[in-house]
């Protein structure tokens, strides 16, 4: 079974540009959630789908929006990025809410 | 709100010795889920244990061992006979009825 993958890994952008993360969660899964890990700040989250709803929001700028596709993939979306945005993104898949959340390997953003 | 603090940043160890890592968290909700993971270098999150809050049992898994304490909202980690391979960052995390929060995360380091 394969598990949850994000493209692409690694990405460099302009500050001011925008930039798509993409999210496959694993097959069945219907509940995507996206994290932002700096430093500084460790894990915090931004959102979290399920059935193309979002059910979650974390406190991020209304900057940062995702969504979710019918076939569970999901996109988060930065637009006009500052150097601070640079991070590690994290994508987790679970089956429920109350299950354990299954991570992938992650996006590294750099914002020069 | 629900918060989840881990008190030690770094700890680093002599391979073979025995460590606990500490986890206290807070949360108003009568059911909740508690979790431990794992972030090795490559900085993928691996899922360790789940624990609901109706069940305080200890479990036990090779070297690894979980320790869950309603009466002080702990629910600590230790590694027996650690190794260097156990060289990560430690998260535990908490869900109740908001989302999945994480702590700031402990780094171990194992020496050879």
């Amino acid at each position: 079974k394969a598990g949850v993958t994000q493209t692409p890994r690694y990405l460099i952008k302009t500050r001011g540009q925008q930039v798509t993360l993409s999210c496959s969660p694993i097959s069945g899964h219907r509940s995507v959630s996206w994290y932002q890990q700096t430093p500084g700040q460790g894990l915090q989250f931004l959102f979290e789908y399920f059935s193309e709803t979002q059910r979650n929001k974390g406190n991020f700028p209304g900057r940062f929006s995702g969504r979710q596709f019918s076939n569970s993939r999901s996109e988060m979306n930065v637009s006009t990025l500052e150097l601070g945005d640079s991070a590690l993104y994290l994508c987790a898949s679970s089956s429920a809410r109350e299950s354990e959340a299954f991570f992938g390997q992650g996006t590294r953003l750099t914002v020069v | 709100a629900q918060k989840v603090t881990q008190a030690q940043t770094e700890i680093s160890v002599v391979e073979k010795e025995d460590v606990t890592l500490d986890c206290v968290y807070e949360t108003r909700d009568t059911t909740y889920y508690l979790f431990w993971y794992k972030q090795p270098p490559s900085g993928e999150l691996v899922f360790l244990i789940r624990r609901n809050s109706f069940d305080e049992q200890n479990e036990i898994s090779g070297r690894y061992s979980w320790n869950f304490q309603k009466s002080t909202s702990s629910f600590n980690f230790t590694i027996t006979a650690s190794q260097v391979v156990d060289s990560a960052v430690y998260f535990c995390a908490l869900r109740g009825s908001e989302k999945l929060v994480f702590g700031k995360g402990t780094k171990l380091t194992v020496n050879p």
